[in-house]
């Protein structure tokens, strides 16, 4: 079985400055993705960024970027320049390629930017 | 992306009764999932829910409690039966992604309160 587990419950951090949440996975299988997805006070879960296993290039998208680091099995999230609008939960999440769909959620971590 | 909508957004339920909670999707999709997320917590796949066949739940989630619905490739239902307090939750419909299959797109949600 997959386990997903985010060890941070809450974090904080000031407008503009930098802030990595952290995440650990176990799985014994070769083909997986990865997967950061925020969800804000609206409840609206939204999909921050994603990791193929595969690859060995960590994945960006604009801000946010992650350190994938597969034989420790770690996948963390970098928010750089952060806003106030960045405050949310953000969750940590794992599918492998003969289960697409099953994602297998972290327990997320609360997210505060201060200004 | 998907555009996913749910209704209803909320509900306040009585003890011992069932809501149905439709999911409508803006394009034509293989695969549905149905997500519940307890107060403060992580999320729990319910089932998954494919076109023309029966739902596939997880452990612990049963037919006769949480029975699913798929009539066509854009629309799905969940129904939380005979509810305990218990059950309060926010319910959440995805959908795989049409381009990347591991990816999930996920409604707003719909939050339940059985008192």
């Amino acid at each position: 079985a997959q386990t997903v587990t985010q060890s941070q419950p809450e974090m904080s951090v000031q407008e503009a400055e930098t802030v990595t949440l952290s995440c650990t996975y176990d799985t014994s299988e070769s083909n997986y993705y990865l997967f950061w997805y925020k969800q804000p006070p609206s409840r609206q879960m939204i999909l921050v960024i994603r990791q193929e296993a595969y690859k060995q290039q960590n994945a960006t998208e604009n801000r946010f970027s992650v350190n994938f680091q597969k034989a420790a099995k770690s996948f963390s999230l970098k928010i750089s320049d952060s806003q106030l609008g960045d405050t949310a939960m953000y969750f940590c999440a794992f599918t492998h390629g003969t289960s697409y769909g099953k994602l297998t959620f972290g327990q997320g971590t609360i997210l505060t930017v201060h200004p | 992306s998907a555009v996913i909508s749910q209704k209803p957004s909320r509900d306040i339920c009585q003890r011992g009764t069932s809501l149905t909670i439709q999911c409508q999707v803006d394009s034509q999709v293989t695969m549905m999932f149905w997500y519940r997320q307890q107060p403060g917590q992580s999320l729990t796949l319910i089932a998954t829910a494919n076109q023309g066949s029966e739902a596939t739940y997880e452990s612990g989630f049963v037919i006769d409690k949480f029975p699913i619905s798929r009539p066509n490739l854009t629309f799905s239902t969940l129904t939380v039966s005979n509810m305990s307090p218990e059950d309060s939750s926010i319910y959440l419909c995805s959908v795989e992604s049409t381009t990347r299959g591991d990816e999930q797109y996920f409604g707003p949600g719909t939050r339940l309160t059985v008192t």
